[in-house]
């Protein structure tokens, strides 16, 4: 099983949809989730932590499932510019950097 | 957020020439910076952690002597690719963090790496 896995898409929504994903981690010790979004050849951008107790941050809503061991994002009135690339991000605290990748959700909002 | 800042954004060189790619916090200290690669719709994968005065660690299956690490300071590292090849084009993205290990990483703006 792949540490952090997440559907590659692409998820093709309309314009002021809600759109919604998963990704799922193998580590039960893992300790600190993020959601990155990268735009195309651009770095990733930290879009948020994810909490135990969820986050939200405007038309973003994160939350964490520890027993089921995945994290969601949730866009609301999606936006053409919320078009990108959407990386699960954990920090299991193994490894040099800690950080463990998820190859990312391409998203395309359409008018 | 923190800034971290990397440069070029863009090289293109010949193949057998060496590329310099620089990495710098500009408003924290990095003891700790992270160099990461990244092909084509493919996941960014760890190069190697850079050390403020002291070696640089690679990780498995990455070429010390081909990718030479400096971390002069603590507001900067840099990379260079010795000897490129045209499967050395890549992404090349570098990483820090301002605070303890389970705090969020910064990446620079990341260079695309083309060797004709």
């Amino acid at each position: 099983r792949k540490e952090v896995e997440q559907d590659p898409g692409p998820f093709n929504v309309p314009e002021g949809a809600t759109v919604a994903f998963n990704c799922t981690y193998s580590n039960s010790a893992s300790q600190s989730f993020f959601w990155y979004r990268q735009d195309c050849r651009k770095e990733p951008k930290l879009l948020m932590s994810v909490y135990s107790s969820g986050n939200e941050d405007g038309r973003f809503t994160a939350q964490l499932n520890r027993a089921s061991q995945y994290i969601s994002l949730l866009i609301r009135d999606s936006k053409l510019s919320d078009s990108a690339t959407y990386l699960c991000v954990v920090n299991s605290g193994g490894g040099a950097d800690g950080l463990t990748f998820g190859k990312g959700t391409h998203l395309i909002i359409q008018p | 957020g923190a800034v971290v800042s990397q440069h070029p954004s863009r090289v293109i060189c010949k193949s057998g020439t060496s590329v310099k790619i620089e990495c710098r916090s500009l408003d924290f200290q990095a003891t700790t910076m992270f160099w990461y690669r990244q092909f084509p719709k493919k996941s960014l994968m760890l190069m190697a952690t850079s050390n403020e005065g002291s070696k640089a660690t690679y990780e498995q299956g990455v070429e010390k002597d081909k990718f030479l690490i400096n971390h002069a300071s603590l507001t900067l590292s840099t990379l260079t690719v010795t000897s490129a090849h045209p499967e050395d084009s890549s992404f090349y993205i570098c990483s820090a963090r301002q605070g303890a290990q389970d705090t969020e990483a910064f990446f620079g703006q990341g260079t695309r790496l083309t060797v004709v």
